[in-house]
């Protein structure tokens, strides 16, 4: 089975501070996502990479980085946090080769930002 | 634009009543379309995925879904619902070539009454 881990459950930080979300995924694939869940908004891409070292934002990257130095390992870095990036942030990840892919999701990290 | 419309935000059913959670598409050339299940708490589930061919798709926990390519819809359907399918579902559209990301619907919460 695909697994795809996310370091924290939940997570409380304070405005200003700089907030790192790591996701681990151990399928070997190539693509790698990070979302934003709100409610009514369902999930937004923040940024995703189709190889390490590689990236593009997504639909709403502003306040928000990313990192791949290794195939398995993606992480979310805000600068600086704020409150309105409170929220639920997924990770996913799925290959980029052949005919139906999927993709699949970690838990999610719920942070809230104080 | 890509885009996704799930017009139900709320569908409340009893169970063992029949379920059909609506999906609408907008999309430029020939989709892949999925359905993702998210329980409270939880990351997202794949329940099915529709690539080609057969219009009918079967999925886990007993749901399926129908490509209707004249009305731009992937509705999901099941025929008896159980208390444990109350969650949260995400319908979303993607490419058949590069890129592999996903547009999602903004979910429909289904509850369910005993």
């Amino acid at each position: 089975d695909v697994k795809v881990t996310q370091s924290s459950r939940y997570l409380v930080k304070r405005t200003g501070e700089k907030v790192f979300l790591e996701c681990v995924q151990d399928m070997d694939h190539e693509n790698m996502f990070w979302y934003r869940q709100d409610p009514g908004l369902g999930l937004r891409l923040i940024y995703f990479s189709y190889d390490v070292k590689m990236k593009e934002k997504g639909d709403i990257p502003e306040g928000y980085s990313v990192s791949r130095e290794k195939k398995e390992r993606f992480s979310l870095i805000l600068e600086s946090a704020s409150t309105n990036q409170t929220s639920m942030y997924l990770c996913a990840s799925s290959p980029s080769k052949g005919v139906g892919y999927t993709q699949y999701f970690g838990p999610g990290t719920r942070l809230t930002v104080l | 634009a890509q885009s996704v419309t799930q017009p139900d935000i709320h569908i409340t059913v009893s169970e063992g009543a029949s379920l059909e959670l609506r999906c609408n598409y907008s999309y430029g050339a020939t989709p892949y379309l999925f359905w993702y299940v998210q329980s409270p708490g939880q990351g997202l589930q794949l329940l099915l995925k529709y690539f080609s061919g057969d219009t009918l798709v079967q999925g886990i926990k007993g749901f399926e879904a129908e490509f209707k390519r004249s009305q731009s819809s992937f509705n999901l359907r099941k025929p008896s619902v159980h208390w444990s399918d109350a969650a949260e579902y995400f319908c979303a559209v993607g490419p058949m070539e590069y890129g592999n990301k996903l547009v999602f619907g903004a979910g429909t919460i289904l509850r369910v009454k005993s």
